[in-house]
């Protein structure tokens, strides 16, 4: 079946500083990805997605591109700030049998210290 | 749209006594999900219903555990009898299908606290 691997946390860094948070996948077909970001005592929101390879989804001055070739969806940020600490979820979605069926990781945690 | 509503936020119960949580889906949206999410555990999905009509409920883990949706702006789930091994965060999401991967509209989310 259809999953997602990504990176253990916790993740911590100083603010700043680069992120990368590695996620890859398995689907038989062709899956559209997605970053969720959870804060403290809130639900999942959806940070950015792509729908095909080479697509690039962007938001909040977070990245990722869809690489079919190495089946991975990594977010990168260039410098992180303190209010991006949060967990992070990289999950696919694929449309096989007419539904929309999500597959989620099980989370990064990231902490920015000042 | 004010987004997925869940209620309550909170809810401290006592062992065997039978819990409700409610949530209201974004207007429009066709399929509707409750999560449950532990630390040990991760995110599960429990149940999803698709136009009201439950279509997978095989990550419900126990027959205390039902869900229903009786119109397309309403749901809950409920366990009858509680265990405190129930006690987790309930998100509800809902979304739109149709092929088109808009993703999902998570709630705040239900703490259940059993005890």
């Amino acid at each position: 079946g259809d999953s997602v691997t990504q990176m253990e946390g916790p993740v911590t860094l100083s603010e700043e500083a680069c992120l990368t948070i590695n996620c890859t996948y398995t689907a038989t077909g062709y899956p559209s990805l997605f970053w969720y970001v959870q804060y403290p005592g809130e639900g999942l929101q959806l940070l950015l997605k792509a729908t095909k390879a080479d697509d690039k989804g962007s938001n909040k001055g977070f990245e990722a591109t869809y690489r079919k070739e190495t089946t991975s969806f990594h977010l990168e940020k260039g410098s992180v700030q303190v209010s991006d600490s949060a967990v992070y979820f990289c999950a696919l979605s694929d449309t096989r049998g007419g539904y929309q069926k999500v597959t989620f990781g099980t989370g990064t945690k990231l902490q920015v210290i000042p | 749209d004010a987004g997925v509503i869940q209620s309550p936020r909170h809810e401290v119960t006592e062992m065997g006594q039978e819990v409700t949580l409610r949530c209201k889906p974004i207007s429009g949206h066709d399929y509707l999900f409750w999560y449950r999410q532990t630390m040990m555990r991760g995110l599960e999905l429990l149940i999803y219903f698709n136009n009201n009509v439950p279509i997978d409920d095989s990550g419900m883990p126990e027959d205390r555990f039902s869900a229903k949706m009786p119109n397309a702006s309403f749901s809950t789930l409920k366990i009858q009898p509680s265990e405190p091994r129930d006690s987790a965060v309930y998100f509800c999401a809902s979304s739109l299908a149709g092929g088109i991967p808009y993703g999902y509209t998570f709630g705040s989310g239900t703490r259940l606290t059993v005890v």
